[in-house]
């Protein structure tokens, strides 16, 4: 059963923990992302990876890290340093030129 | 990254066709456009694609005049479970596409 996996469904933090958000596909894509969605409101790129090892600030990109040591992994962590966390995080993967799959998503609140 | 224009709202009835337009004046020459579809705490879901003229695949229909500086999503006979967000976006086909959502235009059919 091929698709994006995305865990936890939900998750707390508290204020200056750090947390880590897991991706996982299984579609053999190469390119993968990671948005970040306030109510109301559209998607916002935080980061993208075409290749392992390699990955690319989006649009808001401060406060967040990644990393791509499997072509299937993306993991997002949400560091201290991000003011507002708050949100809804959607994972996504590609082929090249093709459209995005895009995960169930992850809920976070800061508590 | 050309910037697209939607209604921020529709309502239709079931069985209805519904049309969307959006208005991406500065489109580029190698720029494609784009529909997803989204239901509340879910990611997004591709629709359609298209270039040029009209695109028709088994959900909707896309239709483009020459000049692309706008585009119509149209949804034949719609139904309840077609209540969602519709995103129109505009991205070059260069490679890993870099997309950006706007606030999309939330369609709610009623019975």
């Amino acid at each position: 059963d091929g698709g994006i996996t995305q865990s936890p469904k939900y998750l707390f933090r508290k204020e200056g923990q750090n947390v880590t958000l897991s991706c996982e596909q299984n579609l053999n894509h190469d390119a993968m992302y990671w948005y970040r969605q306030d109510p109301g409101q559209g998607l916002r790129l935080i980061y993208y990876s075409q290749i392992v090892n390699d990955f690319q600030k989006g649009d808001i990109a401060e406060g967040y890290s990644v990393s791509r040591e499997k072509k299937e992994s993306f993991p997002l962590t949400v560091t201290s340093a991000q003011k507002n966390p708050t949100a809804f995080y959607l994972c996504a993967s590609s082929f090249y030129k093709r459209e995005q799959f895009f995960g169930p998503g992850t809920r976070l609140t800061v508590l | 990254l050309a910037k697209t224009t939607q209604p921020i709202s529709m309502d239709s009835y079931e069985g209805q066709e519904v049309n969307i337009t959006c208005s991406h004046n500065n489109i580029a020459t190698n720029d494609y456009i784009t529909w997803y579809q989204q239901f509340p705490s879910q990611g997004p879901r591709f629709i359609i694609q298209g270039y040029k003229t009209k695109v028709t695949n088994e959900v909707a229909s896309l239709f483009i005049p020459a000049d692309r500086k706008s585009s119509t999503l149209s949804l034949p006979r719609v139904s309840l479970s077609d209540t969602a967000v519709y995103y129109c976006l505009v991205a070059a086909d260069t490679g890993f596409q870099k997309l950006v959502f706007g606030t999309g235009t939330r369609l709610l059919v009623s019975p």
